[in-house]
């Protein structure tokens, strides 16, 4: 069964910081991964998918790499704002052809002026 | 619609009550999807349609809860007899296509508070 982890549970920094959140998943056979933030009370906003034979994406400041043979993906998001604070999730697709989602808990990321 | 709308917005049930969320997907969108997430944890699979067929149902937590998609657009997930577990945020996502190369758009979510 696929698990996923992501670290930290929470982080906050000054605004201007680089950072970097962390995916982990056990099983390799996966077809894409994307990555989610979800504002308090909102549903999900997806940020970058990147598919199985890429090895990173990229959208303004935000940065997702891929590493699937060792079942790990980073978020690196630069210069933050206090904007970017919210909860952002990590979910891989595999297993099924339509592409079933398993979600990591998050990283509660707090951005302070 | 620009989005996938999810109605209500929030529910308070009492114990033993059944409830309907409803779902409408992007115009077009062809793979639907729900999900259950509980409070402070990621959102976990619930069921999957394919049109109007419901091809996974293997994250349904029991036979309380049903979802349904006659006719391939709007999806209802139905809980009977709801129980203080239930109490989730419940997503419904679309996606373009059948395979899993696609991208997926969330809706809003419903919150589901049973008392």
């Amino acid at each position: 069964k696929q698990e996923v982890t992501q670290i930290p549970a929470a982080l906050s920094v000054p605004e201007g910081e680089n950072l970097v959140l962390n995916c982990s998943f056990t099983d390799s056979a996966i077809y894409n991964l994307q990555w989610f933030r979800q504002d308090p009370g909102k549903g999900l906003t997806s940020l970058l998918l990147i598919q199985s034979s890429q090895r990173e994406q990229t959208s303004g400041r935000l940065n997702a790499s891929l590493d699937k043979s060792s079942g790990r993906s980073t978020l690196y998001i630069a210069a933050s704002q206090p904007g970017d604070s919210a909860t952002y999730l990590c979910a891989v697709a595999g297993g099924t052809s339509y592409g079933k989602l398993t979600f990591g808990q998050g990283t509660i990321l707090t951005v302070h002026p | 619609g620009a989005g996938v709308s999810q109605s209500p917005r929030y529910k308070v049930a009492k114990r033993g009550q059944d409830v309907a969320l409803r779902c409408d997907p992007i115009s077009g969108h062809v793979s639907l999807f729900w999900y259950q997430q509980a409070l402070g944890q990621g959102p976990e699979f619930l069921t999957y349609f394919q049109n109007e067929a419901q091809l996974d149902k293997s994250g349904l937590p029991s036979d309380r809860f049903f979802a349904e998609r006659p006719e391939g657009s709007v999806s209802t997930l139905k809980i009977q007899r709801t129980q203080q577990e239930d109490s989730a945020v419940y997503l419904c996502a679309s996606s373009l296509g059948r395979i899993r190369s696609y991208g997926y758009t969330f809706g809003s979510g419903t919150r589901l508070t049973v008392v």
